[in-house]
């Protein structure tokens, strides 16, 4: 079936440090591909997607390419704030029927300054 | 209010009991998804519905687990004789239509003791 494996956390970095973040995929078809990010205290909030092999999401300086011929999604952002500390998932959604969310497990991120 | 509302944000319960937990979508969203998210994992998938009907219940656990959406807006999930292992964030997200980006709720974190 599908999944979505990422890479596990906590992630901690120096403000300003490059941030990468693994997430490579299992599913049969063509999904949209997305990163959430949830802050301390608050719901799951949309932070970019894509829906088509080679597609770049991208959003408060955060990007992500759909890599098709690898399945992968990775996060990256060139300077990391303080205010970035989250926990992100990376999710696919297979739309066949329903626009339902497979979830990967979550990928915490610590920025120190 | 403009986002998802879920309430109430806590529930403590005895082993056995029944619950129920409210969603309420934001206003004209006919997409309606359910999740549970256990302590360190992402999001999993339970119920979907498009207006007022079931359209995808393939992610509910067991018979104990039900959820309504008797007008297409409000709904409720309900469970019963509740378990330990029912312990979890429960999470209602809403959408404009199934291929629009979903809105989360800040979710209902349920105990069971």
């Amino acid at each position: 079936g599908n999944s979505v494996t990422q890479m596990e956390g906590p992630v901690t970095l120096s403000e300003e440090a490059f941030l990468t973040i693994n997430c490579t995929y299992t599913a049969t078809g063509y999904p949209s591909l997305f990163w959430y990010v949830q802050y301390p205290g608050e719901g799951l909030q949309l932070l970019l997607k894509a829906t088509k092999a080679d597609d770049k999401g991208s959003n408060k300086g955060f990007e992500a390419t759909y890599r098709k011929e690898t399945t992968s999604f990775h996060l990256e952002k060139g300077s990391v704030q303080v205010s970035d500390s989250a926990v992100y998932f990376c999710a696919l959604s297979d739309r066949v029927d329903t626009d339902k969310l497979i979830f990967g497990t979550g990928t915490r991120l610590q920025v120190f300054p | 209010g403009a986002g998802v509302s879920q309430t109430p944000s806590n529930k403590v319960t005895e082993k056995g009991k029944y619950v129920e937990l409210r969603c309420d979508p934001i206003s004209g969203h006919t997409a309606l998804y359910w999740y549970r998210q256990s302590l360190g994992q992402g999001p999993e998938f339970l119920i979907y519905f498009q207006g007022t009907g079931a359209a995808d219940d393939s992610g509910l656990p067991n018979d104990r687990f039900f959820a309504v959406r008797p007008e297409g807006s409000v709904s409720t999930l309900k469970i019963q004789r509740t378990e330990r292992g029912d312990s979890a964030v429960y999470l209602c997200a809403s959408s404009g239509r199934a291929d629009t980006e979903a809105f989360f709720g800040q979710g209902t974190r349920l105990t069971v003791v």
